[in-house]
């Protein structure tokens, strides 16, 4: 009940196109949910996070579209550029738990 | 501001010894401190969870007398790897949450740990 399912698991897009990764969720107890960027090498960044109290979160290129009664919550990079190409994680947490369960992750690739 | 640093952010050592990572809180304090290990192309896995003042609370399969973990301050937090063998080679993490309770984690650089 702690999984977080992530896919896909790689993705190729041209630049310019948009980057979509889908995750989805079982324990309802969650209420924090960000994404992380990862380079090689790196610790993860956050990138974006939601509450279940809103159904889409933008800033910038990038969106998280949140579906509750679903369990699923997406990211959505628009106009992907070749530096966007990194490994993506969504997770999820729990309020006054802050212990973070990890998606398996997603590795894009934007070509030119 | 909320910076996590680590060091080392390479180690080579050799099988049988014990190796440090030091994970520091750069401009806040940090009340609760995460130790997280990354293998090649796989997500991160939580090792540990460990409070300022008090004992780590380990997940379930890491051998908390193998991986030990000290959170002295409220700004740093260190991992040990004792009598480590080439399985143990990974990414090591830390994050750190602000003082608080705020949702948000911020995460260090990571340690390569390499066992020959």
């Amino acid at each position: 009940q702690q999984q977080v399912k992530q896919s896909p698991q790689s993705l190729i897009v041209q630049k310019g196109g948009i980057s979509i990764i889908n995750c989805a969720y079982e324990n309802t107890a969650f209420d924090y949910f960000p994404w992380y960027q990862q380079f090689p090498g790196k610790g993860p960044a956050l990138l974006i996070a939601i509450r279940p109290d809103v159904s889409e979160k933008k800033e910038g290129r990038f969106t998280i579209s949140f579906n509750k009664s679903a369990k699923q919550f997406s990211l959505h990079i628009m106009d992907s550029q070749p530096g966007d190409s990194a490994t993506y994680f969504c997770a999820a947490s729990t309020a006054g738990y802050q212990k973070v369960t990890f998606g398996t992750g997603t590795k894009l690739q934007v070509i030119p | 501001g909320a910076v996590v640093s680590q060091h080392p952010s390479w180690v080579i050592c050799k099988s049988g010894t014990s190796v440090k990572i030091e994970c520091r809180s750069l401009d806040f304090q940090a009340t609760t401190m995460f130790w997280y290990r990354q293998f090649p192309k796989q997500s991160l896995m939580l090792m540990a969870t460990s409070n300022e003042g008090s004992k780590a609370t380990y997940e379930q399969g890491v051998e908390k007398d193998k991986f030990l973990i000290n959170h002295a301050s409220l700004t740093l937090s260190t991992l040990t790897v004792t009598s480590a063998h080439p399985e143990d080679s990974s990414f090591y993490i830390c994050s750190a949450s602000r003082s608080g309770g705020t949702y948000e984690q911020y995460f260090g650089p990571g340690t390569r740990l390499t066992v020959t």
